[in-house]
């Protein structure tokens, strides 16, 4: 299986910060990763696919890139609506997988 | 708008039986492909396995002798049975629908825990 590894495990952030999550992947996946958020008791939300590609109601401050092995996601200016925990997933190769997540909370 | 629901009991015995049911509105499952995914306690998100437009099933290798997904396409529901849980099953379950290559819908998720 394909072991995404996300870090850092937590980030602590004021509101307007420009946050950045890092996910590694195991071997070349292409652009074949994509993003999650998962407030509390909520359930995941996608944020990005394909890297990069944007979702439609999603807002514009979160953006991601990479390929290959290293991939990031990025908050523009830190909302306190942002505060959830963040996961990446490959697409690559089955079975899917999942990083361990990386926690943002506020400072 | 697609919109998944799980049920199923919160509580399982050991070397039971976990089944749970997910009831889709908005969306026929005779497309696409209808997943399980689960996350432990310590929010690590593991991929169970789908049933496609079709009827066909993928399960993740880990689960693969103890894990069955079917359906009921006339009631658009699908379900999940995973056999001789432990401890180590009790989790949230999620159902979500595949799309794009990404789990674009999700339910809202239902916590079993697995005890005596």
């Amino acid at each position: 299986d394909i072991l995404l590894t996300q870090s850092p495990a937590i980030l602590s952030v004021s509101p307007g910060d420009r946050v950045s999550f890092s996910c590694r992947a195991s071997q070349n996946i292409g652009t074949n990763i994509h993003w999650y958020q998962q407030r509390t008791n909520g359930s995941p939300r996608l944020l990005i696919k394909y890297a990069s590609e944007s979702i439609s109601g999603i807002p514009s401050r979160f953006s991601g890139s990479g390929s290959g092995t290293d991939f990031t996601l990025s908050i523009n200016s830190v909302e306190s609506e942002d505060i959830a925990d963040y996961y990446c997933q490959q697409s690559n190769s089955w079975p899917t997988t999942f990083g361990a997540g990386t926690k943002l909370e506020l400072k | 708008e697609v919109q998944l629901q799980e049920s199923g009991p919160s509580l399982v015995k050991p070397s039971q039986t976990l089944s749970l049911t997910c009831s889709v509105t908005g969306d026929s499952i005779t497309s696409g492909y209808w997943n399980w995914i689960r996350k432990f306690p310590g929010n690590k998100l593991e991929y169970m396995g789908y049933i496609s437009y079709s009827g066909g099933t993928y399960y993740n290798p880990s689960l693969k002798s103890r894990i069955s997904i079917t359906r009921d396409t006339s009631r658009t529901q699908y379900y999940l049975q995973l056999s001789s849980v432990t401890t180590e099953d009790t989790a949230t379950y999620y159902c979500a629908r595949f799309l794009w290559g990404v789990f674009a819908y999700w339910g809202q998720g239902t916590l079993v825990t697995v005890s005596a």
